[in-house]
């Protein structure tokens, strides 16, 4: 059973634009929820992160919003750069450790100059 | 420089011949995991360790061994590689198990033929 589920699995956007990639989870005990980028040739590095007391976290051009009633959260890069290409994974871990850290199964962005 | 490096980067290899990808990090982290990525099915998560000589499956343990007889180290091991154990791995280390932050390594693409 996929306990985070990602979408889109592919995405292109144009240079300037926004890209939304949307994930949503079932087990309530999750209380963090990273993102990791991975370019190519690389293994994933910790992008942002949100704990689901707060709706919405910034970080210069990439925002995480999260849902909690709705068990939804996304990532929205705004401004998307070709430089922005990469793959992105959404995860879920419980903080006490009564879960482990669990993936979705990934988003390939492609940014067009 | 705070990284988990893995060896070797690239490997091929016969079916039934053993082999081991090692993985150290030098941040004194308690826990540390392996994962296979395959294309479509994202981090997968090998086995894992909450440190010395703790270590426990993951989701996907079958014909793979590990070890953790010191912190820093964390070795995988395929005591006999078939094909569908072909894939892109990486290992991973975190402070504490439970604790978010996850730093991986650049990855070892396996082929078995």
């Amino acid at each position: 059973q996929q306990q985070v589920k990602q979408s889109p699995q592919s995405l292109i956007v144009q240079k300037g634009g926004i890209s939304i990639i949307n994930c949503a989870y079932e087990n309530t005990a999750f209380d963090y929820f990273p993102w990791y980028q991975q370019f190519p040739g690389k293994g994933p590095a910790l992008l942002i992160a949100i704990r689901p007391d707060v709706s919405e976290k910034k970080e210069g051009r990439f925002t995480i919003s999260f849902n909690k009633s709705a068990k939804q959260f996304s990532l929205h890069i705004m401004d998307s750069q070709p430089g922005d290409s990469a793959t992105y994974f959404c995860a879920a871990i419980t903080q006490g450790g009564s879960e482990k850290l669990v993936f979705g199964k990934g988003t390939k962005l492609t940014v067009n100059p | 420089e705070a990284q988990v490096t893995q060896n070797p980067r690239y490997l091929i290899t016969v079916t039934g011949k053993k082999l081991t990808v090692t993985c150290s990090q030098n941040m004194n982290h308690e826990y540390m995991s392996w994962y296979r990525q395959d294309p479509g099915l994202g981090l997968r998560q090998i086995y894992y360790s909450m440190n010395v000589e703790v270590t426990d499956k993951g989701d996907v343990p079958e014909g793979y061994k590990v070890s953790r007889k010191e912190k820093r180290n964390f070795p995988l091991i395929l005591e006999s590689p078939s094909p569908n154990q072909t894939s892109l791995y990486f290992c991973a280390s975190s402070l504490s198990w439970g604790i978010y932050g996850y730093t991986f390594g650049s990855g070892t693409r396996l082929t078995v033929v």
